[in-house]
């Protein structure tokens, strides 16, 4: 089966642009989330959705991010206006239920803000 | 809250050599335990996973074992190979939710 897909695999912004970043699930899994690993840090949860529905954004940093999902099949991560401190890796996972791991993820995509 | 503490890298071995990448953690209730693996250029991979107190989980000749007195889930390999190059993170899982807490990640590096 084909797996998680994420587009772009790189990008570079200016402070203030707008950038879209783009998740397609395994076909079939229900659940996706995103997670973003900042420069040196730690991976952290971002959201999850089960379908189109946002089951949790409790890890959503601010108001400038917004998560899409529709039709329940790829999702897209928006981000306006980007800020420096955005920069970092955005990764993808999606499951086929919710369990305990492990969720399949995608290659990344690694964003700067300059 | 959970969180995942892992030794910082980068790690930088020649190949055949032992590898441990310590880690350790903190949850409540009974967590499972699991190391990713990020190869250059893919995306994270499940390398092992344990959940429950002392399951060993193996794959690839790496082992750990999941230490509920220390709290601890240490990651091993008897001899590693060039191929074993990577990023690897420790993670966990509480049994409330599915969201994945991982460490900050180690690089490996192996010489040949």
């Amino acid at each position: 089966e084909a797996g998680v897909t994420q587009f772009p695999s790189h990008s570079v912004i200016e402070k203030g642009q707008t950038v879209t970043l783009r998740c397609d699930p395994i076909s079939g899994h229900d659940n996706l989330y995103w997670y973003r690993r900042v420069m040196g840090k730690e991976i952290k949860f971002l959201l999850h959705f089960v379908k189109e529905s946002k089951q949790d954004e409790s890890g959503m940093p601010n108001n400038r991010f917004l998560a899409e999902r529709t039709g329940g099949t790829y999702s897209t991560l928006k981000v306006q206006p980007a800020e420096l401190e955005d920069s970092g890796v955005y990764f993808c996972a999606s499951s086929h239920r919710s369990s305990a791991g492990p969720a399949h993820f995608g290659p990344g995509t690694r964003l700067t803000v300059t | 809250g959970n969180s995942v503490t892992q030794m910082e890298g980068p790690v930088t071995l020649s190949e055949e050599a032992f590898l441990t990448i310590n880690c350790t953690y903190t949850a409540t209730g009974y967590p499972s335990l699991f190391w990713y693996v990020q190869y250059p250029g893919e995306g994270l991979q499940l390398l092992l996973k344990a959940t429950k107190a002392d399951d060993k989980g193996s794959n690839k000749g790496f082992e750990a074992t999941y230490r509920k007195e220390t709290t601890s889930f240490h990651l091993e390999k008897g001899s590693v190979q060039v191929s074993d190059s990577a990023v690897y993170f420790c993670a966990l899982t509480s049994n409330r939710d599915d969201k994945i807490i991982f460490g900050k990640g180690t690089r490996l590096h192996i010489l040949p």
